[in-house]
């Protein structure tokens, strides 16, 4: 079974679009988050959310919205793509508290804009 | 703010070792991860160290911590074409009552046959 999952897999779209990326896990952690990865690997924090708390980086353009139904579920929503967002983003999970923290990550989104 | 650093490219032939380092900042991080990337799949634990120790082996894997240097290293011996990846090193801090992770830039590992 697909411990944390995404979808969809591969996204194009066009500039000044809205569209969403979802993730579920089925692990029972309480803690979720998402990533960017650009064309150079490089990996940042996005966000990270739990039922008490959201913790956005600061860099993050408020355009990017994170939107929780329910703990198994952190969904990202984006408003007016544009072509620097092309990336993979990834969605994790872990259980908070403090033992090992271990982040399970999803396969990735792969977005382009054009 | 946190700040992990790691080189970026490494090459090595299969059936040697391979290292790779990384250096972190902040000094209160109580564990410190290896993850793996393979092409085209996300990130996973590959093994990790508690800060009290300065060493830990698992199969062919050892992770070296120098906390004074604030350095730290991944060795894989007898390196395998499967080995071929992007590892990150990542270190856990404490941000606003919860625990995050800063990750490095990673390092790709190219094994030569």
């Amino acid at each position: 079974d697909t411990a944390v999952s995404q979808t969809p897999k591969y996204l194009v779209t066009q500039m000044g679009n809205d569209k969403s990326i979802k993730c579920e896990q089925n692990l029972g952690h309480d803690t979720m988050y998402w990533y960017k990865q650009d064309s150079k690997k490089f990996l940042k924090i996005m966000f990270s959310y739990n039922n008490k708390e959201l913790i956005i980086n600061e860099t993050v353009p408020n355009r990017f919205s994170p939107k929780s139904p329910d703990k198994a579920h952190l969904n990202l929503h984006i408003n007016s793509l544009e072509l620097g967002d092309s990336a993979v983003y990834f969605c994790a999970s872990s259980q908070a508290g403090t033992g090992l923290n271990e982040q399970y990550f999803g396969p990735g989104t792969r977005l382009t804009v054009t | 703010g946190e700040d992990v650093e790691q080189s970026l490219f490494l090459s090595v032939r299969e059936g040697d070792s391979s290292v790779i380092n990384c250096t972190y900042t902040d000094s209160s991080s109580t564990y410190l991860y290896w993850y793996k990337q393979e092409p085209g799949a996300g990130l996973q634990l590959l093994t990790y160290i508690f800060s009290n120790m300065d060493m830990k082996q698992d199969q062919r894997l050892t992770v070296l911590l120098n906390k004074k240097d604030k350095h730290l290293s991944l060795r894989i011996a007898d390196t395998q074409t499967g080995d071929s990846a992007i590892y990150f090193c990542a270190e856990r801090y404490s941000g606003a009552g919860s625990y995050q992770l800063t990750f490095g830039k990673g390092t790709k590992l190219s094994v030569i046959p």
